[in-house]
């Protein structure tokens, strides 16, 4: 059974680079074709799509963060990251990664100084 | 981006009773391929997101028969037939035919 699982720093300092990484256990990352992703969740907000990687390497970012947002896959670990420059506090949320039918449980990123 | 629109934004439902929610998008959700990437999915307080129905109507593993999807082009629509306390919670529709991927605002499903 699939199960992928965030890992990171919970504060991030205004300005600072926020990375997450996602570990996918039960499968490989490389083995189908689908599409990894990161979705986040602002306090009291609805889902907001980050981007999302194929398993190729391609990458696809939403146009509002795209400046500030990288999202990369590491086969040999069977992991994706994620790496958002100069967060500010709306940056804080609960960061998910996602297959979109198998979803990590989330972590909380709180931009603060 | 496509925008999509839900409605209603809040839902009070009867135990036991249906419940009905739409989705709106700005453009056909029609993929070049032919398919209809439009998902529904339902997110409980401190759970992740769950996905409930893909490709408009096709029901996700594990999930109550209870839940189904219709709809076609721009217009969708999820269906309870009859609500249980464990229905509480948000419901977004998705698209994934066009990037950026797009959610709807958001639907609260909650017991009267």
């Amino acid at each position: 059974q699939l199960h992928l699982q965030e890992s990171g720093p919970g504060l991030v300092k205004p300005s600072e680079t926020l990375s997450l990484t996602c570990t996918v256990s039960g499968g490989s990352i490389s083995s189908s074709s689908y599409y990894w992703g990161w979705i986040r969740q602002p306090p009291g907000k609805g889902l907001e799509w980050i981007g999302s990687i194929y398993y190729s390497g391609s990458t696809y970012y939403n146009p509002s963060l795209k400046s500030r947002v990288t999202i990369s896959v590491d086969t040999s670990k069977n992991q994706f990251s994620l790496k958002l420059s100069s967060v500010t506090a709306a940056d804080t949320a609960v960061y998910y990664c996602s297959r979109m039918d198998v979803w990590g449980k989330g972590t909380t990123v709180t931009v603060s100084s | 981006d496509i925008v999509m629109t839900q409605t209603p934004l809040s839902s009070p439902v009867t135990l036991g009773q249906p419940a009905s929610i739409s989705c709106r998008s700005s453009q056909s959700l029609v993929h070049s391929d032919g398919n209809t990437y439009l998902s529904w999915l339902q997110k409980r307080p401190g759970q992740p997101p769950r996905l409930l129905i893909y490709k408009i109507s096709r029901r996700f593993s594990g999930v109550p028969d209870r839940f189904s999807g219709s709809g076609a082009g721009t217009d969708f629509t999820l269906k309870i037939s009859r609500v249980e306390a464990e229905d509480v919670g948000v419901y977004y529709c998705m698209q994934a035919t066009q990037f950026p991927q797009t959610f709807g605002q958001g639907t609260k499903v909650e017991i009267k």
